[in-house]
């Protein structure tokens, strides 16, 4: 069974950059994992953000980036907002079809 | 504007079956991948099944396999998810959401706004 790892919970102060990663149980995360990422909301459904080619989808600000730091995929938000406090979630291709995603990171700004 | 609306959701006894819907609007439905994704409530995102364009090909989350299939109609711009058996931890909102791919990149873009189904006696 492939676990997709996030933090569960973070903390930044507005104007500050944070970077959420993403890990996999069973190894270091690639590019072959396709990894992207979405953000969430309480009551609202998922918002995407960005995918493995650091494309970001209509309308996500500059500040929204993505890469792979080392054996995780991660998102980093530069300049963080208040409305930027989201759950954030990442996705990836684990093989056969599948994809799994991570538990989530509850994003506080404060 | 792209637009995934969902329905078909509702409350039904474990055991029972449902039927989800997705209708797609403002792209060219058979061009594309389809998903559904599940989010139990209070919990994160769980990726539930996949269907290529031409319905050749369908994969699923260990957890359903058997008792839900994913199946299209590119004519009706429609996506379905049919739900046999269901059980209790089935309950969740379920999203529909489109496939963008390119080379070496997926995503799931857009999302609809999700159909929540509840399973209990």
């Amino acid at each position: 069974q492939t676990v997709v790892t996030q933090e569960p919970s973070f903390s930044v102060s507005p104007g500050g950059t944070v970077t959420l990663t993403c890990g996999l149980s069973s190894g270091s995360v690639s590019t072959s994992n396709y990894p992207s990422w979405y953000q969430q909301t309480p009551g609202q459904a998922p918002r995407t953000l960005i995918d493995t080619t650091n494309t970001r989808s209509s309308g996500v600000p500059d500040r929204f980036s993505g890469s792979i730091l080392g054996n995780k995929a991660a998102l980093t938000i530069t300049g963080a907002q208040a409305d930027d406090e989201s759950d954030y979630y990442c996705v990836l291709y684990v093989g056969s079809g599948i994809w799994v995603f991570g538990g989530g990171t509850k994003l506080t700004v404060l | 504007e792209v637009q995934l609306v969902e329905s078909g959701g509702g409350l039904v006894q474990p055991g029972e079956s449902l039927r989800l819907s997705c209708a797609a609007s403002g792209f060219t439905f058979s061009d594309y991948w389809m998903s559904w994704v599940r989010q139990a409530p209070g919990k994160g995102l769980e990726w539930v099944a996949n269907i290529k364009k031409d319905a050749s090909e369908k994969y699923y989350v260990d957890s359903v396999k058997g008792r839900f299939t994913i199946s299209r109609d590119n004519a009706k711009n429609s996506l379905y998810l049919q739900m046999n058996s269901l059980r209790a931890e089935d309950t969740a909102v379920y999203y529909c959401a489109r496939i963008l791919s390119g080379r070496g990149w997926y995503r799931f873009d857009p999302w609809g706004q999700g159909t929540l189904v509840t399973v209990s006696s």
